[in-house]
């Protein structure tokens, strides 16, 4: 199946800093999301990115769908953007839906 | 607010248990999917089910099924339960799901802890 991987692994910041998350994927896709999971364990929708660049707030996105990868920018980053990271994708090809998620990015802002 | 709602918040319930979770899509959305989250295996597809047939299935264990009904709602049974399914379990609903990519829309999750 389709491999997705997240780097790095963990990222300490302090407010206000810039970040660049990574995904790669080993595939290609006809899905591609960016969520955050907070302290609390909600996921929260991002992006819904499978190619292009987007842009909510302070986040933005980009999808390289040729190159297989994806990146979440996060800017001026504040402490309730502390969490979990994750990229999800969905093999192209496939006619069903299921989302095949990384390990995930736990970044920790400081005050 | 995603708009899937999921049931119960939290669950605490002993080895070789039963429990049902249940789980109500977005108003409008056919699919819905279940997903769990452990420490050991991160986030994994378990199934998915489109306007009440099921679609796709992945690690899900055969002590655990799950249903959808004619009003799309869903429910996750796990039976003869072990310590090892103590886990989050996510709910995600979408418009379509079987051809295309859209986006899936998560739910708040359940906490399972089995003791």
């Amino acid at each position: 199946g389709i491999q997705v991987e997240q780097s790095p692994p963990d990222l300490i910041l302090q407010e206000g800093a810039n970040s660049t998350l990574r995904c790669n994927f080993s595939d290609s896709v006809n899905n591609l999301q960016w969520f955050h999971q907070n302290p609390w364990g909600q996921l929260i929708n991002l992006f819904y990115i499978p190619s292009g660049t987007k842009q909510n707030g302070r986040l933005s996105a980009t999808t390289v769908a040729t190159e297989r990868y994806s990146l979440l920018y996060i800017s001026s980053s504040q402490t309730t953007d502390s969490g979990v990271y994750f990229c999800a994708v969905r093999a192209g090809g496939t006619s069903y839906g299921k989302l095949t998620f990384g390990q995930g990015t736990i970044l920790t802002v400081h005050p | 607010d995603s708009g899937v709602t999921q049931t119960p918040k939290h669950l605490i319930t002993a080895t070789g248990q039963r429990v049902t979770l249940r789980c109500s899509p977005r108003s409008g959305d056919l699919s819905v999917y279940w997903y769990q989250q452990s420490l050991d295996q991160g986030l994994q597809f378990l199934i998915q089910y489109y306007n009440g047939e099921e679609r796709a299935k992945g690690n899900i264990l055969e002590r655990f099924s799950a249903q959808q009904f004619p009003d799309l709602h869903s429910e996750l049974n796990l039976s003869s339960l072990e310590l090892g399914d103590s886990a989050l379990y996510f709910c995600a609903s979408s418009v379509g799901g079987v051809r295309g990519g859209e986006t899936q829309y998560f739910g708040p999750g359940t906490r399972l802890l089995v003791l």
